[in-house]
C-alpha cells in the first residue's frame, strides 16, 4: 500500500518570501502524485499533478513541484507567496489512478 | 467550467438518524468517489464507484454506509444510523477515467452529529 508523509504541519511565511512544502511517499510501484489546496471553508482544488514525463511540474497560482524518484519526494514550491496563499495544502498519491491517499496536510500562513 | 456540486453544505443530525449526502458529478465523468475529513485529520478515502457498482471501499466504509447512483446525474452517500464519530466533512469527487487523469472535488458537506 502507498502512503504519504508531509514533513511540516505548519509553515508560517512572510509575504513575497519563497515557500517549500515537503512531501515524501512510499510505494513499491509507480504512482501518480498530486498537490491539492484547501482554502478556508472551501473544498479541495488541484494545484498540480505528476503522471509521467518531465519531473518538474508547473501548476496554478505560480506553484511548481519536482518529482524525485530516488528520494521518493514531491516537494511543492513557490518563489514568492501572497496573503491569498494562506491555506492548507495536501499531497496525495494514487496507484496510476483511482483512489487517492492523502498526507496529513500543511497549513501555510502568510503574514504581511 | 464544469464542477462537482454537493448538497447540503452543512447538515446537523441527531445520533441514530439516517442521512443522505448528495453529489452531482461532472457530467461526462464515469468514476465517482467519497472521501471524508474528520476535523484536524487527513482526508480519507471511503469508496469508489463505477458502472453502477462499488469498485473499491475502505475499512471505514462498513455496513452503515451505502452509495447509490439513483439517476443519471446524482451520486449519494447514505449513513443509516449516524454516530458521533461520523461528524466530518464529506467530499465527493469524480474523474473522467481511472488512469492518466485527476479527480475533481466538490466543496464538501459538513456533517455534524449531535
Amino acid at each position: 500500500a502507498q502512503s504519504v508523509t508531509q514533513l511540516d504541519s505548519q509553515v508560517p511565511v512572510f509575504e513575497e518570501a519563497p515557500v517549500e512544502l515537503r512531501c515524501n511517499y512510499s510505494s513499491s510501484v509507480s504512482v501518480y502524485l498530486f498537490w491539492y489546496v484547501q482554502y478556508p471553508n472551501q473544498g479541495l482544488q488541484l494545484l498540480l499533478k505528476y503522471l509521467s514525463g518531465s519531473t518538474l511540474v508547473k501548476g496554478i497560482n505560480g506553484f511548481e513541484a519536482e518529482f524525485n524518484k530516488s528520494q521518493t519526494s514531491f516537494h511543492l514550491r513557490k518563489p514568492s507567496v501572497h496573503i491569498s496563499d494562506t491555506a492548507e495544502y495536501f499531497c496525495a498519491v494514487s496507484l496510476r489512478g483511482g483512489k487517492l491517499s492523502f498526507g496529513a496536510g500543511t497549513t501555510v500562513t502568510v503574514r504581511a | 467550467e464544469p464542477e462537482v456540486t454537493q448538497t447540503p453544505s452543512h447538515q446537523v443530525t441527531q445520533m441514530g438518524q439516517e442521512v443522505i449526502l448528495r453529489c452531482v458529478p461532472i457530467s461526462n465523468h464515469l468514476y465517482f468517489y467519497w472521501y471524508r475529513q474528520i476535523l484536524g485529520q487527513k482526508v480519507e478515502f471511503l469508496v469508489s464507484f463505477y458502472n453502477n457498482e462499488i469498485s473499491e471501499k475502505s475499512e471505514i466504509f462498513d455496513d452503515q454506509f451505502s452509495v447509490e447512483r439513483p439517476d443519471g446525474s446524482n451520486f449519494t452517500l447514505k449513513i443509516r444510523s449516524t454516530k458521533l464519530e461520523d461528524s466530518a466533512m464529506y467530499f465527493c469527487a469524480s474523474s473522467e477515467r481511472r488512469i492518466n487523469t485527476e479527480a475533481f472535488f466538490g466543496q464538501g458537506t459538513r456533517l455534524t452529529v449531535v
